[in-house]
């Protein structure tokens, strides 16, 4: 059975960057049948996916065109975990971010386990 | 990036079937069968209910059925039940390796 856990703080400052980690068991981050994803959820913007990363006998990385500029999602093979760094947050970045994991092994077919969710608030 | 559209809301009576349409573009929806559904309760994570327009994953019930036609993807799900109650998502793969989502759908059973 997959689980997906999250971690990182809840509260971050204006113009700082937002840090999530996202621990693995039951799988492999390094799997070539799998992809690693992050997506938020808010009231204003409902659920949106923010990007991935793969491996298919290199790393890949995929970003949402609306944080391309901003973010970085990098697996750690030794701790078996993946994780978001989202840089310069604004109030508008203040959302549930929830990590998934994806068996396309090309595109994404559907988004089978979910992490339990984290709320960020971003606020000074 | 333009979220798929979906009715705000949609309603039926226990044991009835209700259909929630997603209507995408030809970059997404239309393009590739990569639609997935998912149903969130309240507090909860989403939950996968169907995949590739119609794939449904091991423990969900055959009450959910998926289809596609054209740059529309459909979700039926018959012989309603109180635990439906929920909101329901599409999402799809779309050209440049991206993956875009629905506005959400609430289902209410009367």
């Amino acid at each position: 059975q997959v689980q997906l856990q999250q971690s990182g703080p809840g509260l971050v400052k204006p113009s700082q960057t937002l840090s999530l980690t996202c621990a693995i068991s039951g799988d492999s981050v390094s799997s070539n049948r799998a992809a690693w994803n992050w997506i938020r959820q808010s009231p204003s913007r409902g659920l949106e996916w923010l990007g991935r990363t793969y491996y298919r006998s290199k790393w890949y990385n995929d970003y949402a065109v609306s944080v391309k500029s901003r973010i970085t999602i990098n697996p750690d093979t030794s701790k078996n975990q993946f994780s978001l760094q989202l840089n310069s947050v604004t109030p508008e970045d203040t959302a549930v971010y929830y990590c998934a994991r994806d068996q396309g092994e090309v595109a994404t077919i559907g988004f089978d386990y979910w992490g339990q969710g984290s709320l960020v608030t971003v606020s000074s | 990036q333009s979220a798929l559209t979906q009715p705000a809301s949609v309603s039926g009576s226990p044991g009835q079937s209700i259909t929630i349409s997603c209507t995408g573009t030809s970059s997404d929806v239309g393009s590739y069968n990569l639609v997935s559904w998912y149903q969130q309760h309240p507090g909860k994570a989403p939950k996968l209910m169907i995949y590739e327009v119609s794939q449904r994953p091991s423990g969900v019930s055959n009450r959910f059925s998926g289809s596609k036609s054209g740059y529309t993807a459909s979700l039926t799900i018959s012989g309603l039940q109180a635990e439906d109650e929920a909101d329901y998502y599409c999402s799809s793969y779309e050209a440049g390796g991206t993956v875009v989502f629905g506005g959400g759908t609430k289902l209410t059973v009367l």
